[in-house]
């Protein structure tokens, strides 16, 4: 079964970096993601498209400081030059046949 | 400038109907796959529905299979989500979401609207 896992929480300081982790299921090593950020009382917002070789696509106006990367089954996003408004909750999603999953979300604070 | 402005939210009663819609502009809808997420209060991000783009291919969570029917009028550049046979746990905001072409993930989110089954 296709399951993406992130951790709840993360925390970091401000002007710091920090990096989300979302680990596909086994057997789904191969898949690319897509991670979300969804800022609160916010709709979700499209950061970018991440392979399993690490490259990686953004969306429309993404600041440089979001970046991706993976590792086997772990995907990534680092987020460096931390703001006041990069807190927010940060989903991972990938899509199997016909559907989409998405990962349980991390609540990133920053200090 | 891609926009999706979801509509048709508020507040129903157990077993009760509703409709929502999702209306797109600022790209060609009849090429893209559309979705519906739904994400209860305090909670994450749930998948509800899929159709393709032209209409003749639809796809829904177990939760929602035989209540809810994801349609769309291209004419229109409108996607739809009837709900019917409602329960308390269908509570949740409602986003209408565009699949990137040729690929898998979302590109872009509608604002979402408020859907409350209660009594």
């Amino acid at each position: 079964q296709l399951v993406l896992t992130q951790s709840p929480s993360a925390s970091a300081s401000l002007g710091a970096s920090v990096k989300l982790t979302c680990t596909l299921s086994s057997g789904h090593s191969s898949y690319a993601i897509a991670w979300h950020q969804q800022q609160p009382e916010k709709g979700p917002r499209y950061l970018m498209k991440l392979n399993s070789d690490g490259s990686h696509s953004k969306g429309d106006g993404i600041p440089d400081r979001f970046s991706g990367s993976s590792s086997g089954a772990e995907r990534y996003l680092t987020i460096s030059s931390l703001q006041s408004e990069d807190e927010a909750d940060y989903y991972c999603q990938t899509w199997g046949t016909g559907s989409w999953v998405f990962g349980g979300g991390t609540k990133l604070t920053v200090l | 400038e891609v926009q999706l402005v979801e509509s048709g939210g508020g507040l129903v009663q157990p077993g009760g109907s509703l409709r929502l819609s999702c209306a797109a502009s600022g790209f060609t809808f009849s090429s893209y796959w559309m979705h519906w997420v739904r994400q209860a209060p305090g909670k994450g991000l749930v998948w509800v529905s899929r159709i393709n783009s032209d209409g003749s291919s639809t796809s829904y969570a177990d939760s929602v299979k035989g209540r809810f029917t994801i349609s769309r009028d291209n004419a229109k550049n409108t996607l739809y989500l009837q709900m019917n046979s409602l329960r308390a746990e269908d509570t949740a905001v409602y986003y209408c979401a565009r699949e990137a072409s040729s690929s898998g993930e979302v590109d872009y989110w509608g604002q979402g609207t408020l859907v409350t089954v209660s009594s």
